[in-house]
């Protein structure tokens, strides 16, 4: 069974701080995706990464693949409270046949003003 | 363009009843998933269709059931209701099934169940 395990679970930080969220597995994963889900709502794609050591940008965003594809990172610069959600990694399996996510625990985010 | 819509939003039922949830996906959207996320959890695969076929299956039991219609919008059964289902089912849809393909999958806002 594939798992993917978030740290830290909760995170509460002033505006303008810096912070990593963590995504870290035992398995390879072919793709990685991260996303953001707001109480009430379904989550939102923020980038996907698929090439081992890969880092993507968004903004104020750096996301970073591991290079053996198990484990990931979300970097946010300058936290602003707009930031403040449930952030989720998921992976896919590699050689499953269909399209399925493993998704990770969670990482609740508090960007307090 | 409308996005992933679900319905209902919000739904109360007691246990052993039965409860069908029901999705729209995105225009051109053949790919429909469904997942179960309970409360301060991640969501948890439950069945991906693809064309009306029924292309995954997570480690659900057999009280789960879904269905594609020809429009390629889904439906999730559950059957003999339990305590535990209670969950947010969210609905993904995306463009293509290829297994190799990493598509992003865009999700609605899920349906809110709660079991009494």
């Amino acid at each position: 069974t594939q798992l993917l395990e978030q740290s830290p679970q909760f995170l509460s930080i002033q505006e303008g701080e810096n912070l990593t969220v963590y995504c870290n597995s035992s398995s390879v994963f072919s793709s990685l995706q991260w996303y953001r889900q707001e109480p009430g709502e379904g989550p939102v794609l923020l980038v996907t990464v698929v090439t081992g050591g890969e880092v993507k940008k968004l903004k104020r965003l750096t996301f970073q693949f591991g290079d053996a594809r198990k484990d990931s990172s979300l970097h946010i610069t300058a936290a602003q409270t707009g930031d403040t959600g449930l952030y989720l990694c998921a992976g896919r399996p590699p050689d499953t046949g269909f399209q399925k996510l493993v998704f990770g625990t969670g990482t609740r985010l508090l960007v307090s003003p | 363009d409308a996005g992933v819509t679900q319905s209902p939003t919000h739904l109360i039922k007691t246990r052993g009843q039965h409860v069908t949830l029901r999705c729209s996906p995105i225009s051109g959207h053949k790919s429909v998933s469904w997942y179960q996320q309970v409360l301060g959890q991640g969501p948890q695969f439950i069945f991906q269709y693809y064309e009306k076929e029924e292309r995954g299956r997570g480690n659900f039991p057999d009280r789960f059931s879904a269905r594609q219609f020809p429009n390629y919008s889904s439906e999730l059964n559950v059957n003999a209701l339990l305590l535990g289902d209670s969950a947010l089912y969210l609905c993904a849809s995306s463009f293509i099934h290829a297994s190799y393909s990493n598509q992003p999958q865009h999700f609605g806002d899920g349906t809110r169940l709660s079991i009494l």
